[in-house]
């Protein structure tokens, strides 16, 4: 157990819908970070946030955003939901950022089929 | 290219067998390196992690970086049944928090 938690497990929507991922970091991680893993794509980077601020982009549509909370949960909200965007959900969290010991830790993810 | 790859597989070894898992990269700012494993439907899980070239052993798993050859190893001894799972690389620059994956590796050991 890698100590960070996400929910729900699993989640089946239709297109055109709107859902959101939740996701807590290990106690004491301030990096908050999500990926999207499908079988042609692999494990890619969307967006990370440290301590409320977001501090990295990458692949993320403009039709997904995320935010982190005062508590430092995070959620990943897909809105417009397309047949493409089903896939795997990763949260990971680190305590720090960029640094030598910087060291990201995953959740069990949450798997969104769209229909 | 891609900035990292990974032979899919899947590799299928016997138990007991010596496995050798790699990844090639081309961003030369990549300095920390990591191999996580994932088995099916579950989170990644972090198994190795080394800073810059050099080897680290823990265990029955040693990860080689290459820096010169931009080339990355795991390698696992006796491997078991249980070892049956995606092993994926990551790699990030220093100062940066950003991970790189390779598509991971499957690997199959059979008793």
């Amino acid at each position: 157990d890698s100590g960070v938690t996400q929910t729900p497990k699993h989640l089946i929507t239709a297109t055109g819908q709107r859902v959101t991922l939740r996701c807590s970091p290990r106690s004491g991680d301030l990096s908050v970070y999500w990926y999207q893993q499908s079988l042609d794509q692999g494990l890619q980077f969307l967006i990370q946030y440290y301590n409320g601020e977001e501090r990295a982009k990458g692949n993320i549509l403009e039709r997904f955003s995320a935010q982190q909370f005062p508590d430092l949960h995070s959620e990943l909200n897909l809105s417009s939901l397309e047949l493409g965007d089903s896939a795997l959900y990763f949260c990971a969290s680190s305590a720090e950022t960029g640094t030598r010991s910087d060291t990201q830790y995953f959740g069990p993810g949450t798997r969104l089929t769209v229909l | 290219q891609k900035e990292v790859e990974q032979d899919p597989g899947p590799l299928s070894v016997p138990e007991g067998a010596i496995v050798s898992l790699n990844c090639t990269y081309s961003n030369s700012a990549f300095q920390y390196f990591m191999w996580y494993r994932q088995y099916s439907r579950k989170g990644p899980e972090l198994l190795m992690y080394t800073y810059s070239s050099g080897n680290k052993e823990d265990g029955r798993f040693t990860a080689q970086v290459d820096k010169s050859s931009k080339y990355i190893s795991l390698f696992i001894r006796d491997s078991q049944p249980s070892d049956s799972a995606t092993y994926l690389c990551a790699m990030r620059e220093s100062g940066y928090s950003t991970l790189t994956f390779g598509k991971g590796t499957m690997l199959l050991v059979s008793p």
